[in-house]
């Protein structure tokens, strides 16, 4: 079935370095893609989404580029904070489901 | 802005006692769904829920669990004899249309603990 692979926790950075989560994903068709965010004690929120290929989603200086060829969704930002500490999640959109993946913490020091 | 709200936020049980989690979608959607989350593991898809009946549940989703929309608004998780194994955070989510673009707008969640 359709699944999520994210890489595992927790990444931690300094404040203004660049970040990558990798994201890689399975599935039948061509699903949409997205990255949720649960800040501490918080729900998860859409942080951006992409629909086709070659879609890039942005939200809040963060960007992820929808690849096909390497069934990919990888997020940056060129510059993290402290506020963005949080737990991001990628997902697929799966027969109008989304199928999450494990989750990645980011912790940003000062 | 519209949001999904989620009561209780916390609720403790005793093992084998019956658990309603409450959910008010935002209004205007058409699609609801469940998920949990164990502490610290992944979102785990529940059950979705449209037209006033089941559209798709997981496997966790067994006889135990049970979802219902009583009236115009609230859309409920029931657990009718909960296990240890069913402390976690569940959150409510809805969407307005079933595409595969539309976004799902999650709740804060219910975490259940079971003792």
């Amino acid at each position: 079935g359709d699944s999520v692979t994210q890489m595992e926790g927790p990444v931690t950075l300094s404040e203004e370095a660049f970040l990558t989560i990798n994201c890689t994903y399975t599935a039948t068709g061509y699903p949409s893609l997205f990255w949720y965010v649960q800040y501490p004690g918080e729900g998860l929120q859409l942080l951006l989404k992409a629909t086709k290929a070659d879609d890039k989603g942005s939200n809040k200086g963060f960007e992820a580029t929808y690849r096909k060829e390497t069934t990919s969704f990888h997020l940056e930002k060129g510059s993290v904070q402290v506020s963005d500490s949080a737990v991001y999640f990628c997902a697929l959109d799966s027969s109008y489901k989304l199928i999450f993946g494990s989750g990645t913490r980011l912790l940003v020091r000062p | 802005e519209p949001e999904v709200t989620q009561t209780p936020s916390h609720q403790v049980t005793q093992m084998g006692q019956e658990v309603i989690l409450r959910c008010v979608p935002i209004s205007n959607h058409l699609y609801f769904y469940w998920y949990r989350q164990i502490l610290g593991q992944k979102v785990e898809f529940l059950v979705s829920f449209y037209n006033n009946e089941i559209s798709e549940k997981s496997e966790i989703f067994d006889d135990q669990f049970s979802v219902e929309r009583p009236d115009g608004s609230n859309f409920t998780l029931k657990i009718r004899s909960t296990k240890l194994e069913d402390s976690a955070m569940y959150f409510c989510a809805s969407r307005l249309t079933g595409g595969r673009t539309g976004e799902l707008f999650f709740g804060e969640g219910s975490r259940l603990t079971v003792l």
